[in-house]
């Protein structure tokens, strides 16, 4: 079976745009959380969504918003862009996402803000 | 949010075993330590989790000691593919893993 697939790999904005990122999980997990990682520092939780409803929320601006669709692949989305965003963005997919030992890291986008 | 310590980098020699430390003071009677790894450009990896009693899986060994303010991650047989970033997490309230910086696990050949 496929593992949690992320798109694009990477990509370069500029400061003021807006970026949108795509993660499908793992089949049949119906639960997806977003991180941010910036260079040398640890994931930072973003959002997690179960069943299409946000589950949780991290201390992360109104900037950053995601959704997830019936299919469970989810979407990360971040408007006017700062640098400060450059980061790492990774997705984890779980079956419910009720226990922390299952959840399953994608690759990741590479987000770079000029 | 609850807060581990663990050395910024080790090393650790191929074939040996390696011996990750953390402390988790703050954790409750019923909150487990969990172990993740991040290898150079992937996604971390979930390693290992424990409560009080130590445990052992096809990749790792868990000690937690008594008063279950540490632990340590054993790697028995560390080899080259084993270098990578390796975390220790406390559970907190939320579904959500609250990762610190880790520790940079070098192994040399």
């Amino acid at each position: 079976d496929a593992g949690v697939t992320q798109s694009p790999t990477h990509l370069i904005k500029t400061r003021g745009q807006h970026v949108t990122l795509r993660c499908s999980p793992i089949s049949g997990h119906k639960s997806v959380s977003w991180y941010q990682q910036v260079l040398g520092q640890g994931p930072q939780f973003i959002f997690q969504y179960y069943e299409k409803e946000e589950r949780g929320r991290g201390n992360f601006p109104d900037r950053f918003s995601a959704r997830q669709f019936p299919n469970y692949s989810s979407e990360l989305n971040v408007n006017a862009l700062l640098l400060g965003d450059s980061a790492l963005y990774l997705c984890a997919s779980s079956l419910a996402g009720t226990y922390l030992y299952e959840q399953y890291f994608g690759p990741g986008t590479r987000l770079t803000v000029t | 949010d609850a807060k581990t310590t663990q050395p910024t980098s080790m090393d650790c020699a191929e074939g040996r075993a390696a011996n990750l430390p953390c402390n988790h003071s703050t954790i409750s009677g019923n909150e487990y330590v969990y172990w993740y790894r991040q290898i150079h450009s992937q996604g971390p990896q979930y390693i290992i989790h424990g409560l009080k009693n130590n445990e052992t899986n096809e990749m790792a060994s868990l000690i937690i000691t008594e008063d279950r303010k540490s632990s340590t991650l054993i790697l028995p047989h560390a080899t080259l593919r084993d270098t990578a970033v390796y975390y220790c997490i406390e559970e907190t309230s939320g579904s959500r893993l609250t990762f610190g910086e880790g520790t940079q696990l070098t192994v040399n050949p």
